[in-house]
């Protein structure tokens, strides 16, 4: 079956304006996570739903970044003011429960990011 | 907050020789411990994954992982790559009563020579 899904693949905007990340998570799963991975480092935790719910957003650097899952599927992360330091690349994750079970994680399938270049 | 180290940032090596990349997690209690991997040009998946029992994991491609909470760590292994396992590996661990993001090492970027 299909598997996450981000648009764009590749974003580049200038300091100060606003932008918007999609992604679409694999069909069924309800929890969705948004990671950040800057050049030379590992994916960074951001937000993470469960159904339309931000059940987490500790990982959310300031206040010009929100994300939304209005409907329990596609979420949007939206970056307002954008600074050069907010390049990077931006993942999404789906898995199938948030929950759980037996002291288990669910595993998180990954999307193939969205690389944000702001000048 | 948990954090997660890999030694190694970049590993080269040629074909056949064995591989052991270090992680090492730094949280007391439970944790649920993964490796992912980045082929070049595709995204993150997963390699192998620890929850309980068995501290030896079996994953995909002839890779293997040990956890040794003594260490805190969970080191992966293959005992002979192949060119196609240059690549990105990243360790990552949840813990086992927190929600249920991942925190990532930094990564290791393994070159292997045909």
């Amino acid at each position: 079956g299909a598997g996450v899904s981000q648009t764009p693949s590749n974003k580049v905007t200038e300091k100060g304006k606003y932008v918007e990340l999609r992604c679409d998570p694999i069909s069924g799963h309800t929890a969705l996570y948004w990671y950040r991975q800057s050049l030379g480092q590992g994916p960074e935790f951001l937000i993470y739903f469960q159904g339309t719910g931000a059940a987490d957003d500790s990982g959310l650097p300031n206040d010009r970044f929100f994300a939304v899952r209005p409907e329990g599927s596609v979420s949007t992360l939206k970056i307002q003011r954008t600074e050069r330091g907010d390049s990077a690349v931006y993942l999404c994750a789906s898995s199938l429960t948030p929950t759980r079970l037996a002291g288990r994680t669910d595993t998180q399938y990954f999307g193939p990011g969205t690389r944000l270049t702001v000048l | 907050a948990q954090s997660v180290s890999q030694h190694n940032h970049h590993v080269i090596l040629s074909e056949a020789a064995s591989l052991e990349l270090g992680c090492n997690y730094s949280y007391g209690g439970t944790v649920n411990l993964f490796w992912y991997v980045q082929y070049p040009g595709q995204h993150l998946q997963l390699l192998l994954k620890y929850f309980s029992g068995d501290p030896l994991v079996k994953g995909i491609k002839g890779f293997e992982a040990e956890f040794i909470k003594s260490k805190f760590s969970f080191n992966l292994r293959k005992p002979s790559v192949q060119w196609s396992d240059t690549a990105e590996y990243f360790c990552a661990v949840t813990p086992n009563n927190a929600g249920n993001m991942l925190t990532f090492g930094g990564g290791t970027r393994l070159m292997v020579k045909p």
